[in-house]
């Protein structure tokens, strides 16, 4: 079945650093879209990516997806306390609809 | 616009027992998928409507059933409840479950006794 991981599984940055989170599947994907989950709330959509090597950005957030279509990756700049929260990629291949989430990276800021 | 309303928000039931959950997704919205979240298995995908037709399913045990109506409201059922169900239930509506992100709801958290 579909597998995807997601690394790291936790993430503690000092407010104000740069980290990245990374996600990785084990077969060519159609797209891949991210989600934020604030603890004890619902994920909400960020963003899709669909062509090979796109990069989005959103303010702070780059967004990429891998030039194999088969990863992806969400870089933060100048994390602040409002970023804490637990980031899911969730994909699709072309084999079928259903959209397939990641274990998420759990992000912590240490004020 | 209103966003997707899950009801009841809290459920307690017993094992054996059976629930249906409730799922009203964005108006416009013809695309409802349902997931499990626990801490253990992160978000597990139970299954996606579309036009009241099932259109794809995850790995769950034939006691977890769904279906959608014609204004695209959705319900799942899970029957002879066990105690490793206790979970959040989130259902998400997309505008065609495509080309879209999903919108989800603030999810059931359903607790087996």
């Amino acid at each position: 079945g579909q597998q995807v991981m997601q690394i790291p599984q936790y993430q503690h940055v000092q407010e104000g650093e740069d980290f990245t989170t990374y996600c990785n599947s084990s077969t060519t994907l159609s797209n891949i879209q991210w989600y934020k989950q604030r603890p004890g709330g619902h994920p909400v959509f960020l963003i899709q990516l669909v062509k090979s090597g796109e990069v989005k950005k959103q303010k702070r957030l780059t967004f990429q997806f891998g030039e194999a279509k088969k990863n992806s990756s969400l870089h933060i700049t100048a994390t602040q306390t409002t970023d804490v929260g637990t980031y899911f990629c969730a994909v699709k291949t072309a084999a079928g609809n259903k959209l397939t989430f990641g274990g998420g990276t759990r992000v912590l800021v240490k004020p | 616009k209103a966003g997707v309303t899950q009801t009841p928000r809290y459920l307690i039931k017993t094992r054996g027992q059976q629930v249906t959950l409730s799922c009203s997704p964005i108006s416009g919205h013809r695309s409802v998928s349902w997931y499990q979240q626990t801490p253990g298995q992160g978000l597990q995908f139970l299954f996606e409507y579309f036009s009241e037709t099932q259109r794809n399913k995850g790995n769950f045990p034939g006691r977890f059933s769904g279906r959608q109506f014609s204004n695209s409201r959705s319900e799942m059922n899970v029957s002879t409840l066990e105690l490793g169900d206790s979970a959040l239930y989130l259902c998400a509506s997309s505008l065609d479950g495509n080309n879209y992100g999903y919108t989800f709801g603030s999810g059931t958290r359903l607790t087996v006794v």
